[in-house]
């Protein structure tokens, strides 16, 4: 079966640093997606990972470990802005017949001053 | 670019009627999804399509949901007759490549359906 985990809210305070944990179970693995999404709005693509270990992009950076089936979204110097929903996505399936994501039900984050 | 566009981006229906989504993916890209949000559920894959070709539909939940895709830039989904449980947020994204290679899937803005 498909399985994706993550919690369903975490708060932190505005200029910290937070890390959203997420754990799969998937038939096959080819990539995880970290996406971001406001209410109200469309997710929107933050980072890509498909070999072990950490993707930086600024103030966002992205870790994979395929053994352990576990990734985690780290958000550093958190802004008010940054109070959002984060989406983990695994695309699933086995070589590189598939293009199909399932996707966590999300971590709804909320910043505080 | 636009960007995928939807429409409409709502909707407000009785049961027992035809609900028809529309979607224009982005230019040039070959990969079209539909998916469906709700808060119970979160984002489902709903079905997806490479070159105009449906290619996985296994998320589609019963005959009354149907989705179609004539050319590169259009393609609809066709709920009838719809139910209460179908209100959700329905999302089209688009992409480009291959599975075998990063490509980042672009979502339009979706449409808030509800169903009284």
């Amino acid at each position: 079966g498909q399985n994706i985990d993550q919690p369903t809210e975490m708060t932190a305070t505005e200029g910290a640093i937070v890390q959203i944990n997420c754990t799969y179970q998937t038939s096959g693995f080819n990539g995880l997606f970290w996406y971001q999404q406001h209410a109200g709005e469309a997710p929107t693509f933050l980072s890509y990972n498909v070999l072990d270990g950490l993707e930086e992009k600024g103030r966002f950076s992205s870790f994979l470990s395929r053994s352990k089936g576990y990734s985690y979204l780290l958000l550093k110097e958190l802004q008010m802005k940054d109070s959002a929903s984060y989406l983990c996505a695994v695309r699933a399936g086995y070589g590189g017949a598939t293009n199909k994501l399932i996707f966590g039900t999300g971590t709804l984050l909320a910043v505080q001053p | 670019d636009a960007g995928v566009i939807q429409s409409p981006r709502h909707e407000v229906t009785e049961m027992g009627q035809e609900v028809t989504l529309r979607c224009k993916p982005i230019s040039g890209h070959d990969y079209l999804f539909w998916y469906r949000q709700t808060m119970m559920r979160g984002l489902e894959l709903l079905i997806y399509f490479n070159n105009n070709v449906p290619i996985d539909d296994s998320g589609m939940p019963e005959d009354r949901f149907s989705a179609k895709m004539p050319n590169a830039s259009f393609s609809t989904l066709k709920i009838q007759p719809s139910e209460p449980r179908d209100s959700a947020v329905y999302f089209c994204a688009s992409s480009w490549g291959s599975g075998a290679s990063y490509n980042e899937q672009f979502f339009g803005p979706g449409t808030r359906l509800t169903v009284l």
